[in-house]
């Protein structure tokens, strides 16, 4: 089945500094891969996602990229924020057989120093 | 929509007790998910399913918990009997077709 691996696990940046956040899969057959951010004691929110005919998308201050040949992706957030301060997963789906289940990382918790 | 809605939001029961977690999708949406988060094993899959219809449910852990999903706007997710280590969060989530999942805001569950 699926892997994803995330990292780094924490991640701690001044604000207005940029954050990077990489995951790698393992399913070459994987075409879609969500992140999801979840603030404390909330339920993880759906941020972007990018489907592998892609290879970059970006809403404002976040982008992800996606290189399918290597199997990485990641997620990029500019000018960073206090609010930005969560944790963040990275999830890899495919659509293989019909499945549309997601597979998490383990998730990077951000903190945003004032 | 009033997106994912789950009940009970905070549960505290104790061992051996009978717990059922209840979820309601997104209208529209045609996948169902449940998820369990610990601090130990992060987000975990259970169990899925598509058109009411249970397609994977190899991450339920044991035979202790059990879900069903009687129509397109109603899921539960049953523990009999609970034991102290089911104690998690749990999560439902919706989605339609292949597209991304929206979560419910949980239930927090305690066994005592």
């Amino acid at each position: 089945g699926e892997n994803v691996e995330q990292h780094p696990s924490t991640l701690s940046v001044q604000e207005g500094d940029s954050a990077v956040i990489k995951c790698t899969y393992s399913d070459s057959a994987s075409n879609y891969f969500p992140w999801y951010k979840q603030e404390l004691g909330k339920r993880p929110q759906l941020i972007i996602d990018i489907r592998s005919n892609v290879g970059e998308k970006k809403d404002q201050r976040i982008a992800v990229t996606l290189n399918k040949t290597a199997k990485h992706f990641s997620l990029h957030i500019t000018e960073t924020q206090p609010e930005d301060s969560a944790v963040y997963f990275c999830a890899a789906s495919t659509a293989r057989t019909g499945r549309r289940a997601l597979t998490f990382g383990s998730g990077t918790r951000l903190q945003v120093q004032p | 929509d009033a997106g994912v809605i789950q009940s009970p939001r905070h549960e505290v029961t104790e061992m051996g007790q009978e717990v059922t977690l209840r979820c309601k999708p997104i209208s529209g949406h045609d996948y169902l998910f449940w998820y369990r988060q610990t601090m130990m094993r992060g987000l975990e899959l259970l169990i899925y399913f598509n058109n009411n219809v249970p397609i994977d449910d190899s991450g339920m852990p044991e035979d202790r918990f059990s879900a069903k999903m009687p129509n397109a706007s109603f899921s539960t997710l049953k523990i009999q009997p609970s034991e102290p280590r089911d104690s998690a969060v749990y999560f439902c989530a919706s989605s339609l077709e292949g597209n991304g999942q929206y979560f419910g805001p949980g239930t927090r569950l305690t066994v005592t």
